[in-house]
């Protein structure tokens, strides 16, 4: 079945770090991708999402850019806030119209001032 | 406009007692699904309701999980009884356009 595989954390960056969290897919069809954020206390958010291939999706600085050839969907942000330390999980959507969502296990990242 | 509702937010039950979620989506919004998130692991799914009607719950432990949605607003997931291994949080999301997908905060359960 599907599946998505992130790098594990938890990732540790100093304030204004460059950000990148990995992230692997494995599908039949054309997924969609996406990129959920949890702060603390609070509900998963979708932060960005990419339909097709060689889309890129950007939300507040992130950004992701769907890879067909390497089934990857990368997160990238160039500078990172205190207040990005939240965990963040990649998943997909299958094509078969049921938009159900298939998660990875999530990857906490901790910045500090 | 109103996030998806969870509620209780925090429930502590003794194995083997039953238990009741309750979540109330964004208003007009068609789809709503059940998500269980373990500790440690990202959510995995447990039903999807189109409206009034099932379209997924091959993932649902039915001999002890069940959901319901009446009149195709809010829904009910119980545990009856409940296990160790049901401890978790209960996810909730709503959506009215494909892959767009709102949730709300999640009842965190244990079972002791």
């Amino acid at each position: 079945g599907d599946s998505v595989t992130q790098m594990e954390g938890p990732v540790t960056l100093s304030e204004e770090a460059f950000l990148t969290i990995n992230c692997t897919y494995t599908a039949t069809g054309y997924p969609s991708l996406f990129w959920y954020v949890q702060y603390p206390g609070e509900g998963l958010q979708l932060l960005l999402k990419a339909t097709k291939a060689d889309d890129k999706g950007s939300n507040k600085g992130f950004e992701a850019t769907y890879r067909k050839e390497t089934t990857s969907f990368h997160l990238e942000k160039g500078s990172v806030q205190v207040s990005d330390s939240a965990v963040y999980f990649c998943a997909l959507s299958d094509s078969t119209g049921f938009q159900k969502l298939v998660f990875g296990t999530g990857t906490r990242l901790l910045v500090s001032p | 406009e109103a996030g998806v509702a969870q509620s209780p937010r925090y429930k502590i039950i003794e194995k083997r007692q039953s238990v009741a979620f309750w979540c109330n989506p964004i208003s007009g919004h068609a789809t709503l699904y059940w998500y269980q998130q373990i500790l440690g692991q990202g959510p995995k799914l447990l039903i999807q309701f189109q409206n009034n009607g099932v379209v997924d719950d091959s993932q649902l432990p039915k001999d002890r999980f069940s959901a319901e949605r009446l009149k195709g607003v809010d829904s009910t997931l119980k545990i009856q009884p409940a296990k160790l291994e049901d401890s978790a949080v209960y996810l909730c999301a709503s959506s009215f356009q494909a892959y767009e997908q709102y949730f709300g905060p999640g009842t965190r359960l244990t079972v002791t």
